[in-house]
């Protein structure tokens, strides 16, 4: 069972924010929301992740809705070099990590 | 601070030949992971490391894969007369903790660049 849901593609303009939905409308309570990013051909890249409470580090924001059901990846001010596959998870203590398909995001000029 | 490092970054080796992919996990990390990423594919766990011991083996693909750690640090996967369908990006991570709360700071798990390996 896919545990969450994202869209295929999108494209945003370099200099504006990029903002990538992701669908975990059966996320159990003791799961965390992840992100992780894929550039081509290099290794995945940890980006944030939150329980409940919205998140913000040098990278991003993430934020939660109340019923945890989905979530929201803010890259505040997009450049070419955030054209990437970006990956939602949820995840307990599960170590196995497992990537859907992700959202491939193009940063254009 | 330095993130987890792998060596090679690429390697081309013939059919039946033996490999060793290394990985240095980022300092004070107690637990260390291999996974293993075919071209356009997901990503495939083949072992985890808790300090210097591997409870869960159970992701590698054959008897021909083995790993070690030693000394809670760097860490070495080993593909004995490797196969054309053993190319792949073989990636480590690592985290600073193991089996806490769940899920949480301490279990982020943070990746290397990769292996890129080809088989011929």
């Amino acid at each position: 069972d896919a545990k969450t849901t994202q869209p295929t593609s999108m494209d945003c303009a370099e200099g504006r924010a990029a903002n990538l939905p992701c669908n975990h409308s059966t996320i159990s309570g003791n799961e965390y929301v992840y992100w992780y990013r894929q550039i081509h051909s290099q290794g995945p890249q940890y980006i944030i992740h939150g329980l409940k409470n919205n998140e913000t580090n040098e990278m991003a924001s993430l934020i939660i809705t109340e019923d945890r059901k989905s979530s929201t990846l803010i890259l505040p001010h997009a450049t070419l070099r955030d054209t990437a596959v970006y990956y939602c998870i949820v995840r307990d203590n599960d170590y196995k990590l497992s990537f859907g398909a992700g959202t491939t995001v193009t940063v254009r000029a | 601070g330095a993130g987890v490092s792998q060596s090679p970054s690429n390697k081309v080796t013939e059919k039946g030949k033996d490999v060793e992919l290394r990985c240095d996990p980022i300092s004070g990390h107690t637990a260390l992971y291999w996974y293993r990423q075919r071209l356009g594919q997901g990503l495939e766990f083949l072992i985890y490391f808790q300090g210097n011991s591997a409870p869960d083996k159970s992701g590698l693909p054959s008897d021909r894969f083995s790993a070690e750690r030693t000394g809670e640090s760097v860490s070495t996967l080993t593909i004995q007369r490797t196969q054309q369908e053993d190319s792949a990006v073989y990636l480590c991570a690592s985290s600073l903790a193991f089996g806490l709360a769940g899920g949480g700071e301490q279990e982020t798990q943070y990746f290397g660049p990769g292996t890129r390996l080809l088989v011929l």
